[in-house]
């Protein structure tokens, strides 16, 4: 099944640095979403963008709908020893069940 | 909020069993999915549900399969577990009207077949 291109693939930051990634796909989407899983845990829902060009903020956490509606960028702000865990995107084409996944970006931070 | 109920969180079975690993959601969604998720591959979808009795393979659907007798519960089953199938396994539902698509997980479940 297709999957999205998501990158970077891993990220190794300090703490205070902000972080961004982003999520690419050839097909047009009409919902994406972002998740945050952590080790051991089902993915959690941080933020879903339904319009192209929305941006949307969760916290320390904001995320754009591209104009293209073939993409999507998730930025964190001031990353903190509680944000390392795998991030996901989602798209939803609509008209259909199921979403698309990114291939997940890792997050370690440093102290 | 939102809650998807895996029944387990851990389980070890030998090879040749068969396996069942039940999903629980309170959200009244209609869609209800099976993943696993291994190192380096991403989530693969193995199953999927739009309504009650309905059914439909996803990316890997070999070796599975599913059952949704109720609209909160989803069930996949392992005919003959085999070590390949040890993984974490995610369930996950969802609404079918846009825009309100986005999926919610459960916790997951590691197998771990011997």
């Amino acid at each position: 099944g297709q999957q999205l291109n998501q990158s970077p693939q891993s990220m190794f930051i300090q703490e205070g640095e902000d972080v961004s990634m982003n999520c690419t796909s050839s097909s047009i989407f009409n919902t994406w979403l972002w998740y945050k899983q952590d080790p051991g845990e089902g993915p959690v829902l941080l933020i879903a963008l339904y319009k192209a060009g929305e941006l949307t903020s969760n916290g320390r956490l904001t995320a754009q709908f591209g104009i293209t509606r073939k993409d999507s960028f998730l930025n964190i702000s001031a990353s903190i020893p509680s944000d390392v865990g795998i991030y996901f995107c989602a798209g939803h084409t609509g008209g259909g069940n199921k979403l698309t996944f990114g291939t997940g970006t890792q997050l370690k931070v440093e102290l | 909020d939102v809650k998807v109920t895996q029944s387990s969180r851990y389980l070890v079975k030998r090879t040749g069993e068969k396996v069942f690993l039940e999903c629980v959601q309170d959200m009244d969604h209609e869609n209800m999915f099976w993943y696993r998720q291994d190192p380096g591959l991403g989530l693969r979808l193995i199953y999927f549900s739009y309504d009650v009795k309905m059914k439909e393979k996803g990316d890997i659907p070999e070796g599975y399969s599913v059952s949704r007798e109720k609209k909160e519960r989803f069930s996949l089953i392992l005919e003959s577990a085999s070590t390949n199938q040890t993984s974490m396994y995610l369930c996950a539902s969802s609404f079918v009207a846009e825009p309100n698509t986005e999926a919610f997980f459960g916790q997951g479940t590691r197998l771990t077949v011997v």
